[in-house]
């Protein structure tokens, strides 16, 4: 069936560190790679996504990675600040290959930025 | 403009008891999913709601689950008997574009509690 597995569950780093959080899919009819930020007692929001056409997208201090081959996706965060400490979840998707846009979703990555 | 809203955002309700959840979706989006967060776990796909199209009801967990989308817009999610591994944030999201690999926005969702 369809799973996302991703890694690790938390993870602490000082300020100005990097961050990367990894995921796997299993769907290999997956195309589309979305990723929340949740932060405490809130909705979670997108923060960036790629499409299986591309091998990388950069925002900023974000950036998200996409091997197809090997069917996984990483998320980049540099220069760590504490606004960043949240809970990341992955997710994946059929995209337009599909009729519905549901999301398979990671177990999420607890961040931690110390200040 | 405004988000996705959903009501009640809390709800106790005791073992056995039906309860009804509420979604109203960004103003124009043509897609409406349903999904559920378990205390420190990922999001779980219940089902997706696309205009006048049969609605993916593949995550619901038990046929004591069921949703209906009225008019194209407000959604109602219904737990008949409830249990307590019902006990959970229910989250509604909405999409602009019916096809897969749109940016999902989610609402603040509503906290339940089976005693």
């Amino acid at each position: 069936g369809e799973n996302v597995e991703q890694h690790p569950s938390t993870l602490s780093v000082q300020e100005g560190d990097s961050a990367v959080i990894k995921c796997t899919y299993s769907d290999s009819a997956s195309n589309y790679f979305p990723w929340y930020k949740q932060e405490l007692g809130k909705r979670p929001q997108l923060i960036i996504d790629i499409r299986s056409n591309v091998g990388e997208k950069k925002d900023q201090r974000i950036a998200v990675t996409l091997n197809k081959t090997a069917k996984h996706f990483s998320l980049h965060i540099t220069e760590t600040q504490p606004e960043d400490s949240a809970v990341y979840f992955c997710a994946a998707s059929r995209g337009k290959r599909s009729n519905t846009g549901k999301l398979i979703f990671g177990q999420g990555t607890t961040l931690q930025v110390k200040p | 403009g405004a988000g996705v809203s959903q009501s009640p955002s809390n709800k106790v309700t005791e073992k056995g008891k039906d309860v009804e959840l509420r979604c109203d979706p960004i103003s124009g989006h043509t897609a409406l999913y349903w999904y559920r967060q378990s205390l420190g776990q990922g999001l779980e796909f219940l089902i997706y709601f696309q205009g006048n199209s049969a609605p993916d009801k593949s995550g619901l967990p038990s046929d004591r689950f069921s949703a209906e989308r009225t008019g194209g817009s407000v959604s109602t999610l219904t737990i008949q008997r409830t249990q307590q591994e019902d006990s959970a944030v229910y989250l509604c999201a909405s999409s602009l574009v019916s096809s897969g690999g749109s940016e999902q926005y989610f609402g603040p969702g509503t906290r339940l509690t089976v005693t």
